[in-house]
Formats: structure tokens, sequence, C-alpha cells
């Protein structure tokens, strides 16, 4: 069965480093990825969106990469800043089926 | 403002109760879901509704009752539930399915707590 993994749970961030978030999927061809954002006691935000014939998605501070060799996607948060703490769940779309990731949750340490 | 309402925000409820969760979007969109969302578990589907017609039941119990009158309100109607029930019930709104998780992003209430004493 498809299998989707996001690296660490947590992950703790210098301000104005770059965050680096990374998220694998087994056994299945996603033809797209969306990263989504979610703060705690709230819905997700839709942040990106990157297809399988997109090697680099980018808007503002974010980039998000998509390697269907590897079968993995990475999330950057550039120049990160406190206000990006927050979870961001990544979400491949494959066999008519959009399937969450549990989430990394991340915070930026001032 | 996401443009998706979800009440109530807090919900508490005996296994004996019954009672609804309700969902608003005001995009325009034809598409609506209901999703669990469980301490360190990853979102589950639970019904998609498409122009008013279920299209998807992701093996969901019984207990649970989806009622969609229109495009704009999707309801979530709960009976006997169980403690492990308790959870974040999450609203979602699209374009619509031809469109909708094939190109695009799912809309997202705030959600509703839901605890089951």
């Amino acid at each position: 069965s498809q299998k989707i993994e996001q690296n660490s749970e947590a992950l703790n961030i210098q301000e104005g480093k770059t965050a680096t978030l990374t998220c694998n999927y087994t056994n299945y061809s996603p033809a797209y990825l969306q990263w989504y954002r979610q703060d705690p006691g709230r819905g997700p935000v839709f942040l990106l969106l990157i297809r399988e014939n997109e090697k680099e998605k980018r808007k503002e501070r974010l980039k998000v990469t998509f390697d269907t060799t590897l079968k993995q996607s990475l999330f950057h948060i550039t120049a990160s800043q406190p206000a990006d703490s927050a979870t961001y769940l990544c979400a491949p779309f494959g066999n008519e089926k959009l399937t969450f990731g549990t989430g990394t949750r991340l915070t930026i340490i001032p | 403002e996401t443009g998706v309402t979800q009440t109530p925000r807090h919900l508490v409820m005996g296994m004996t109760n019954k009672k609804s969760l309700k969902c608003e979007q005001h995009l325009g969109h034809n598409a609506m879901y209901w999703y669990k969302q469980s301490a360190k578990k990853p979102l589950e589907l639970m019904f998609v509704y498409n122009f008013k017609e279920q299209t998807e039941n992701n093996s969901v119990p019984s207990r649970f009752s989806p009622e969609c009158p229109n495009s704009s309100h999707l309801f979530l109607h709960l009976h006997t539930l169980q403690p492990e029930d308790s959870a974040l019930y999450l609203c979602a709104s699209s374009q619509d399915l031809s469109s909708g998780p094939n190109t695009g992003e799912l809309f997202f209430g705030e959600g509703s707590r839901l605890t089951v004493l």
C-alpha cells in the first residue's frame, strides 16, 4: 500500500537559517504533490503544488523540489522567521487520492 | 478567513448523545469533504461530495452520517460515538472533482474539536 513519511516529527531551526523538510513516498507514483501549513487548533492552509514534470517550484521564501527517481519532495524555507513555526504537511496525489503525511512540526528559534 | 466556516468549534458529548457538525463554504465550490485528524496520525478522508452527490465513503462507521443539502453546506451527524472518535474534524472544499484534487488545492475550515466522554 502507498506510504508517506515526513522526516522528523519535530525540527528546530535557528532564525535566519534555511529549514528543509523531507517527504518520502513509496509504492506509487504521484502525479503531483501539495504542501500545507497547519497552526495549532487550525485547519491546514495550502502553500504550494508541484507536478511530476516539475523539478522545482518557488513562492517568496518557499521552495519545493520533486524528485520522482528518489520518490521524494523537499520543502525549503529560506531566511526562516519565528512566524514560520507551524506543522507542515505534504500530500502527494496518486491513484486518484490525495494522501496526507503526518507532518513535521517546525520551530524557528529566535 | 479561508471561506470555509465550521460550527461548533468545540463539542463535548456523551456516548448516547446525538449532535451535528456544520460546514458552510462561501467560495462557490462544488466539492466538499470531511476529514478526521487524530493526534500523531495523518488526516483521514471520511466522505466526499461532488455536486451534492456522495462520491466517496472511506469505510466510515455508520455512527457518522453525512448530509449535503446543497453545494455550499455539509453536515456530519453524530450518534452513539465512542471515546476513540474524539478528534479534530475538518471540512474542506475544492472547485469540483474534475479540477479539485486533480489540479488544485483544498480549502479547509478551522475544524470542530470533538471530545466524546
